[in-house]
């Protein structure tokens, strides 16, 4: 059973930092591209940042480009989101979801519960 | 990048019903069309992708049809564990992007 957990979400200060990890288990890591996906409080959904399975491949949404960074560690099955120079539009839930192939193709076929993030001034 | 747009935003419907949502995109997608079901407060669940391939475990009841530009999620027999938002996501053109929702409620 594919299963995704987020860590690393809390309040944080407008133009802080925070990063997110997701630990993932029954699959094999390394084979799928993975993203991040968050949703703003009583909002829809948001494709923020991917990354490919082997790691060369990084993908951002130009809501975030040049402040957050995706990456991966294949050796402990887990995802990264580092989050810098936050805003208050960055406040929301953050998931982290499994593509279903190598490379990102965008087709999300598993979900972590999320991790909420909450930006203040 | 794409606009996704549904409708209706919101449903009042009954157990029994035949349900219709439809979603409707600014440019061509093929088939690359998903839907999930997202319930109060869990994450989003994938239903259906590549427009009308079931997820593994997702009753028959839920169908998707459509191509090019309009695409359609289908409940043939609205369950009480149906009521949900919905979304339709796109994956053809990069970024991906999804709809802005449909609640379906009693």
């Amino acid at each position: 059973e594919v299963q995704l957990l987020e860590s690393g979400g809390g309040l944080v200060q407008t133009g802080g930092s925070l990063r997110l990890s997701c630990t993932t288990s029954g699959f094999i890591f390394n084979k799928f591209a993975m993203s991040w996906v968050r949703q703003a409080p009583g909002k829809g959904l948001e494709w923020v940042s991917g990354i490919s399975g082997s790691g060369d491949g990084t993908y951002y949404a130009d809501s975030v480009k040049g402040r957050f960074s995706i990456s991966r560690d294949n050796s402990k099955n887990t995802l990264y989101l580092q989050m810098n120079n936050v805003r208050a539009d960055d406040t929301a839930a953050y998931y982290c979801v499994k593509d279903w192939m190598e490379i990102c193709l965008y087709y999300f076929d598993s979900w972590g519960q999320g991790t909420q993030v909450t930006v203040s001034s | 990048d794409v606009q996704m747009t549904q409708s209706p935003s919101s449903l009042s419907a009954s157990v029994g019903d035949r349900v219709t949502i439809t979603c409707r995109a600014s440019q061509g997608l093929n088939s690359w069309l998903a839907w999930y079901q997202q319930k109060p407060d869990k994450a989003p669940k994938p239903l259906i992708y590549n427009t009308a391939t079931l997820e593994s475990g997702v009753p028959s009841r839920f169908s998707g049809s459509g191509s090019g530009t309009d695409f359609t999620l289908t409940i043939s027999s609205l369950q009480p564990d149906d009521f949900a938002v919905y979304y339709c996501q796109q994956y053809n053109i990069f970024p991906p992007t999804f709809g802005g929702g449909t609640r379906v409620e009693i």
